[in-house]
């Protein structure tokens, strides 16, 4: 799981409670995202960030928020607006790439969040 | 829409057989990636082949790209009951190549 932690690693909530899911790398990375993976399925982009104070929404952000106050945090704020949160949240970080560059991503383990 | 389709969605097969999963794409590319997945948890980068090269090789993985097809193919040679996972093909969206699009996988159960 390289240098990238995501806390809780479970986690329960009850309906309309705001939850935090916390991702800290220490890879000295610019960019984070958050993804969503639903069973059997693959990984759909929540938000990313290329810089500090600086986020974009991906495919999937209705219901989320974030923040990019550090570089080594990206946390995820899941609303009582995400009609569907039950799921399996993942972080990764990768550098920025250059104009002849190639990069990949490191993840971080999951959180597994289940509204009850 | 994804990007990138994997097939078989499920494999399974014996150890010490070989293992192929294919990956499909709609766009151009500046490269493909593989990635691994144990159950409940995060993915594992496995190798990059570049939109200039057809087949990269890394221990008993070999990728093959064919940018005509637009199809991609990993290849695990001699597989292990540690190869069981589920293995997923990723596109870049865009020519920074940094925000990836990645498809729904394919489960490889490799049986002892």
């Amino acid at each position: 799981d390289g240098g990238i932690t995501q806390s809780p690693k479970y986690l329960f909530r009850k309906e309309g409670q705001n939850v935090t899911l916390s991702c800290e790398q220490n890879l000295n990375h610019d960019a984070m995202y958050w993804y969503r993976q639903d069973p059997g399925q693959g990984l759909r982009l929540i938000y990313y960030s290329q810089i500090v104070n600086d986020f974009q929404k991906g495919d999937i952000a209705e219901g989320y928020s974030v923040s990019r106050e550090k570089k080594e945090s990206f946390p995820l704020t899941v609303t009582s607006a995400q009609k569907n949160p039950t799921a399996f949240y993942l972080c990764a970080s990768s550098i920025v790439p250059g104009a002849s560059s190639y990069n990949e991503q490191f993840f971080g383990p999951g959180t597994r969040l289940t509204v009850l | 829409s994804q990007q990138g389709e994997e097939d078989p969605q499920a494999l399974s097969i014996q150890e010490g057989e070989n293992a192929t999963m294919n990956c499909s794409y709609k766009t151009s590319i500046n490269n493909l990636q593989w990635y691994r997945q144990n159950s409940g948890r995060g993915l594992v980068h496995l190798i990059l082949i570049r939109s200039n090269e057809r087949e990269k090789h890394s221990g008993r993985l070999r990728v093959t790209l064919d940018t005509s097809k637009k199809s991609s193919s990993l290849l695990i040679t001699a597989s292990r009951a540690a190869d069981t996972a589920s293995y997923f093909c990723a596109t870049a969206r865009d020519n920074y190549g940094q925000n990836f699009v990645f498809g729904p996988g394919t489960r490889l159960s490799v049986l002892p």
